[in-house]
């Protein structure tokens, strides 16, 4: 039973245009969603977060939307980045861990 | 912030023997986590390692395969036991807050063989 799902195994996109990665949820209890990127032989980094008491949360380049009626987050990415690319995972806050999605690799070219 | 120093980072072992990854925390911490990220799947919780206290498993995991060791607030280990090729993984161990950012070890490729 995989409560967070990221449906798009993989996502390339040109440098300098958007990047929009999904994540949907499957327990309107979550109130707390976080994403991570995950360079090759690296653990995960923490990217940006958002509670479920708001909509949006921006940091720089990348800004996160959550729609609860929907039970979907994206995470926007602009302008793309050659360094951009890597495996994002978004992940909820459960009662007592953070249940991750399967990730979604990003390729930014050229 | 926390930095996390884990080890081995790779290694390739032969089935029927056991592995044990250590993890090193820059400050102390109450929880600690181990995943295990199997290919094309997500980070899954092994287990959450508390000082002082018996590690608590997730459903699938049990002791006797993946023994945790918590001696002190700065340092964890997760041995896995009587190895499979099945077993070969990304292992890490993260620490953190619930509700918060939660800080990862550069991870453990296994490979059984």
């Amino acid at each position: 039973d995989q409560q967070v799902k990221q449906n798009s195994p993989s996502l390339s996109v040109q440098e300098g245009r958007i990047s929009i990665l999904n994540c949907d949820y499957t327990n309107s209890m979550f109130d707390y969603f976080l994403w991570y990127k995950k360079y090759p032989a690296e653990g995960p980094t923490f990217l940006i977060s958002i509670s479920s008491i708001k909509d949006k949360n921006e940091d720089g380049r990348f800004t996160v939307f959550l729609n609860k009626s929907a039970k979907h987050l994206s995470l926007h990415i602009v302008p793309s980045q050659p360094g951009d690319s890597a495996v994002y995972f978004c992940a909820a806050d459960g009662t007592d861990k953070l249940i991750f999605g399967t990730g979604t690799r990003l390729q930014v070219f050229p | 912030s926390a930095v996390i120093s884990q080890k081995p980072s790779r290694d390739i072992c032969q089935r029927g023997t056991s592995l044990t990854i250590q993890c090193q925390v820059d400050s102390q911490v109450t929880m600690m986590f181990w995943y295990r990220q199997q290919p094309g799947q997500s980070l899954t919780l092994i287990a959450t390692a508390n000082q002082g206290s018996e590690a608590t498993y997730e459903s699938g995991f049990v002791i006797d395969k993946f023994p945790i060791s918590r001696p002190n607030l700065t340092f964890s280990t997760l041995t896995v036991s009587n190895m499979s090729p099945e077993d070969s993984s990304i292992y890490l161990c993260s620490v953190g807050t619930l509700n918060t950012e939660a800080f990862f070890g550069q991870g453990t490729r296994l490979t059984v063989v």
